[in-house]
């Protein structure tokens, strides 16, 4: 079964730490997304990324980073925590550039607290 | 305003019943449309494409308006296990750029 995991389904942090988040899938996608979802306002791009080594910033990218070194794993970096980071984060991907680039493959979800 | 807008609902519906969500969405320009399901605790997953001449699979079929910029999901029949929230998503770019906008979704409770 094809799958996109994501490392961690529960992560408490304190403010400030540097936190990783890290995604593997392995459908040979070449794009993968990184997502956050609160209640009330859906899910909400952060960063995503076409190929290896390339990123483009989403809607809301703002106190994070991302790193993609393979094309499999795509990483999310919060360089600081801050409480109003936490949430539940969804990483996807994707097939592209053709009609199923529009599909996509959620992992599981990692809730994040920070204190 | 939102650049996709759905009435969160709760939607309480008896196991049988017809249900209707609809979805509103800003930009005229969009190019794919989509709705996913959401289980409590789960991640979305694709449930359906929206074509413009509108489409149907089993008991779900979608719809969309592009003059009233909106799309619709009607459920026949409803089952237990379809209690889930749908999510309305939009691509309102074309050429497989697929940065999607998600609705922050309609909930629907189908109870005995």
């Amino acid at each position: 079964d094809v799958k996109v995991t994501q490392s961690s389904r529960y992560l408490v942090k304190r403010t400030g730490e540097k936190v990783f988040l890290e995604c593997v899938q392995d459908m040979d996608h070449e794009n993968m997304f990184w997502y956050r979802q609160d209640p009330g306002l859906g899910l909400r791009l952060i960063y995503f990324s076409y190929d290896v080594k390339m990123k483009e910033k989403g809607d809301i990218p703002e106190g994070y980073s991302v790193s993609r070194e393979k094309k499999e794993r795509f990483s999310l970096i919060l360089e600081s925590a801050s409480t109003n980071q936490t949430s539940m984060y969804l990483c996807a991907s994707s097939r592209g550039p053709d009609s199923g680039a529009n599909v996509l493959t959620f992992g599981a979800g990692s809730r994040l607290t920070v204190l | 305003r939102k650049e996709v807008e759905q009435d969160p609902g709760p939607f309480n519906v008896p196991e049988g019943a017809t249900v209707a969500f609809n979805c509103t969405y800003s930009n005229s320009a969009s190019q794919s449309f989509f709705w996913y399901r959401q289980d409590c605790r789960k991640e979305p997953k694709l449930l359906m494409s929206v074509y413009s001449s509108g489409n149907e699979d089993g008991r779900f079929t979608a719809q969309l308006n592009r003059a009233s910029q909106y799309i619709s999901l009607l459920i026949r029949d409803s089952k237990l296990s379809d209690s889930a929230t749908y999510l309305c998503v939009v691509n309102p770019y074309s050429g497989g750029y697929n940065k999607l906008i998600f609705g922050a979704g309609t909930r629907l409770a189908v109870h005995p």
